[in-house]
C-alpha cells in the first residue's frame, strides 16, 4: 500500500539545469497536486490536475510545467532551475478533489546553486 | 484575494497544558480540512468540518466550525511531546480545486 510516492528524496542541480520530480499514486485518485514549502511561507500550490489529460496553474507556477498522461503519475519539470526554486516540494493527491482529504507524498527537498 | 490567517504562528507549553490554534477565513468556506506536519516529515490529514457549528472530537483534540463558516478552531487537552508538530488549516471556498492555506503554527511541548 504505497499511497504517494516521490522521486527523488534530494536533488541539488546548477543554475539554469533542468529535472523532473516525479509523483506517483496507487490510490485511483482523480486529483493530483504540486506544493512547494518554504519557511514562513506556509504550502503554496505549483500546479494541479483534476483527471487524465487536465491541468491548471496554482498560485505560484512561473518556471514549472506539469502533465497528466496517466490516473496514476504527475511530473513536475523544473525548466531552468534558480536558486528562487530551492525548497521542498510536495505532490498530494485525493480521491475527487479537495472537498476530499489530500494525501501527501514524503517530499522532495530540492537544493539550486 | 482570499487568504486564511491562523494564529498563533508559534506556541510553546509544558506538557499537560492546552493548546489551541485558530484560523479566519477572509470568505465563506464550504468546509475546513486540518492537517498536522511533524517536523522533517508530510502533511498529514487530521479532519474535515462540513457543516456550521460543527464540533468533532479526535481523543484529546477538539476541533470547531463557525457559525458563519469563515473561522475554525484547533484545540489539543493535556498535550504531550507526540503532539509537537505544525498543524495547518485549509480551507475550500467552493470550487473543489483549490485550497486555502493558513500558515500554521508550530507547537512545541517541554518534557
Amino acid at each position: 500500500n504505497a499511497g504517494v510516492t516521490q522521486t527523488p528524496k534530494f536533488q541539488v542541480l546548477k543554475t539554469g539545469q533542468s529535472m523532473t520530480l516525479q509523483c506517483a499514486q496507487d490510490m485511483n485518485h482523480e486529483y493530483m497536486s504540486w506544493y512547494r514549502q518554504d519557511p514562513g511561507m506556509g504550502l503554496r500550490l505549483i500546479h494541479y490536475s483534476v483527471g487524465a489529460g487536465i491541468t491548471d496553474q496554482g498560485e505560484v507556477p512561473n518556471g514549472y510545467n506539469v502533465s497528466r498522461s496517466t490516473t496514476e503519475d504527475f511530473p513536475l519539470r523544473l525548466l531552468s532551475a534558480a536558486p528562487s526554486q530551492t525548497s521542498v516540494y510536495f505532490c498530494a493527491s485525493s480521491r475527487t478533489g479537495v472537498n476530499s482529504p489530500l494525501h501527501f507524498g514524503n517530499g522532495t527537498r530540492l537544493t539550486v546553486t | 484575494g482570499q487568504q486564511v490567517m491562523q494564529i498563533p504562528q508559534y506556541q510553546h507549553v509544558q506538557e499537560g497544558e492546552d493548546f489551541t490554534t485558530y484560523c479566519n477565513s477572509s470568505t465563506t468556506l464550504s468546509n475546513i480540512q486540518w492537517y498536522k506536519q511533524r517536523p522533517g516529515g508530510h502533511p498529514v490529514f487530521l479532519i474535515q468540518l462540513v457543516k456550521s457549528g460543527e464540533v468533532k472530537k479526535q481523543k484529546r483534540l477538539t476541533f470547531q466550525f463557525g457559525e458563519a463558516k469563515k473561522n475554525s478552531s484547533l484545540h489539543i487537552t493535556a498535550t504531550q511531546t507526540t503532539d509537537v508538530g505544525t498543524y495547518f488549516c485549509a480551507g475550500n471556498a467552493g470550487n473543489n480545486r483549490k485550497l486555502i492555506w493558513g500558515l500554521g503554527t508550530s507547537l512545541a511541548v517541554n518534557p
